[in-house]
């Protein structure tokens, strides 16, 4: 399958800073990708859509202002934690899809994850 | 918002015996995927199963799907202790932006 690469794996960094994830398709373009926060032993939780070249569309409860999606090009999109709290530590998980192949049966594929933690 | 709910939330079994996890959700979909994820790793994709499709089968695993009772099963047979890890459903809606939402999830733990 098509490999999606997130970049850092894992970040620590201090309360107050901001930290930027990325995540790319190394092998198809991502016309459509997603990004998604997983607490420690709980599911997937959707954060944002975003389309390459226009902006994101947040889930309901998902601070826009606190977390910033570029979808640049087909195949970089960059999450954003802006002044980033101990309660933003979570893994994050990025995902692309082709949506101009496949049709409503395109796969999802999905990055390796960054952990933050928010000292 | 999450879709699906999947039972059990968690799952003990004898290697060798067979494990089912069942995934229900609420809306009319496109498809239906189930994930493996190890303890704080990534996701890795075991199978994807179209609205029009009952049942497909990968290596030990078989799902099952009914459209009419918006449910799925994965069964995973002859378990082996590297199988332990967390399984989950995630459907892709036919309503809506194209975006796949995430069950609870099962803990499965395979008892060598």
């Amino acid at each position: 399958g098509a490999v999606v690469s997130q970049h850092p794996s894992w970040v620590i960094c201090k309360s107050g800073t901001s930290v930027k994830i990325e995540c790319r398709s190394l092998d198809f373009q991502a016309t459509t990708m997603f990004w998604y926060r997983q607490f420690p032993k709980q599911s997937l939780m959707l954060m944002a859509t975003s389309n390459e070249g226009s902006k994101a569309t947040y889930e309901q409860g998902v601070e826009k202002d606190k977390f910033l999606i570029n979808h640049a090009s087909l195949t970089l999109s960059t999450l954003t934690v802006t002044s980033a709290h101990p309660e933003d530590s979570s893994f994050y998980i990025c995902s692309a899809r082709d949506r101009t192949s496949g049709g409503p049966y395109n796969e999802q594929f999905f990055g390796p994850g960054t952990r933050l933690t928010v000292l | 918002s999450q879709q699906g709910e999947e039972d059990p939330q968690a799952l003990s079994i004898q290697e060798g015996e067979n494990a089912t996890m069942n995934c229900s959700y609420k809306t009319s979909i496109n498809n239906l995927q189930w994930y493996r994820q190890n303890s704080g790793r990534g996701l890795v994709h075991l199978i994807l199963i179209r609205s029009n499709e009952r049942e497909k089968h990968s290596g030990r695993l078989r799902v099952t799907l009914d459209t009419s009772k918006k449910s799925s099963s994965l069964l995973i047979t002859a378990s082996r202790a590297a199988d332990t890890a967390s399984y989950f459903c995630a459907t892709d809606r036919i309503q809506g932006a194209q975006k796949l939402v995430f069950g609870q999830g099962t803990r499965l733990t395979i008892n060598p």
